[in-house]
């Protein structure tokens, strides 16, 4: 059972280099996050998807994009990485739109911005 | 505004002791959930529990149990007679406001000694 699976696991960037961190679901979810985690400061929401074609903003979205062109990928680009953008990356997926609804989380891509 | 607090940074236990991990959230909705998260040293996340604002029935899952207090705001964890496989960082979540996104407390690493 694949679940959640990101691409890449791990990643190095000079600053000012652009980046796709892709995220792939296939359990039909219509919901679909980037967080990023950082010590300290649990889980920030970046930006999410509420289905085919729509995003929003979460928490911290400056200095990212997404496109969810096709309901089972959710893509999370860096334009022009920082070395503020070194973190790791959840991609995460769910039924329901947070209320009672489990997220179902990737292993995480680790990103270093040098 | 932290929405979910988790004053314990890190606990350090020897196997077999009992562990409480605290969890006070903030919201004004009536309408809310709260969830554990467990993050092994593997890295994923893991669902441990979803509880919503309308349930303060506590839960017991084996060794796991959940004291969920509206009084006081607190949604409280403790790990029974632990094992070095609790060894982890454990995130407390709140979903809540009009898309019921989900917040994350800064977690607490839990250290479990043989």
């Amino acid at each position: 059972n694949a679940g959640v699976t990101q691409t890449p696991k791990f990643r190095v960037l000079k600053t000012g280099q652009s980046m796709t961190l892709l995220c792939a679901q296939d359990m039909n979810h219509e919901y679909m996050y980037w967080y990023r985690q950082d010590p300290g400061m649990g889980l920030r929401l970046i930006h999410y998807s509420v289905g085919e074609g729509t995003t929003a903003k979460g928490e911290v979205p400056d200095g990212y994009n997404v496109s969810r062109l096709k309901k089972q990928n959710f893509l999370l680009g860096l334009e022009s990485a920082a070395p503020s953008q070194t973190s790791v990356y959840f991609c995460a997926s769910s039924l329901q739109l947070g209320q009672g609804g489990e997220l179902f989380f990737g292993e995480g891509s680790r990103l270093t911005v040098l | 505004a932290q929405k979910v607090t988790q004053a314990q940074t890190e606990i350090s236990v020897v196997e077999k002791e009992d562990v409480t991990l605290d969890c006070v959230y903030e919201t004004r909705d009536t309408t809310y959930y709260l969830f554990w998260y467990k993050q092994p040293p593997s890295g994923e996340l893991v669902f441990l529990i979803r509880r919503n604002s309308f349930d303060e029935q506590n839960e017991i899952s084996g060794r796991y149990s959940w004291n969920f207090q509206k009084s006081t705001s607190s949604f409280n964890f403790t790990i029974t007679a632990s094992q070095v496989v609790d060894s982890a960082v454990y995130f407390c979540a709140l979903s809540q406001g009009v898309d019921y996104k989900l917040s994350f407390g800064a977690g607490t690493t839990v250290t479990v000694r043989a």
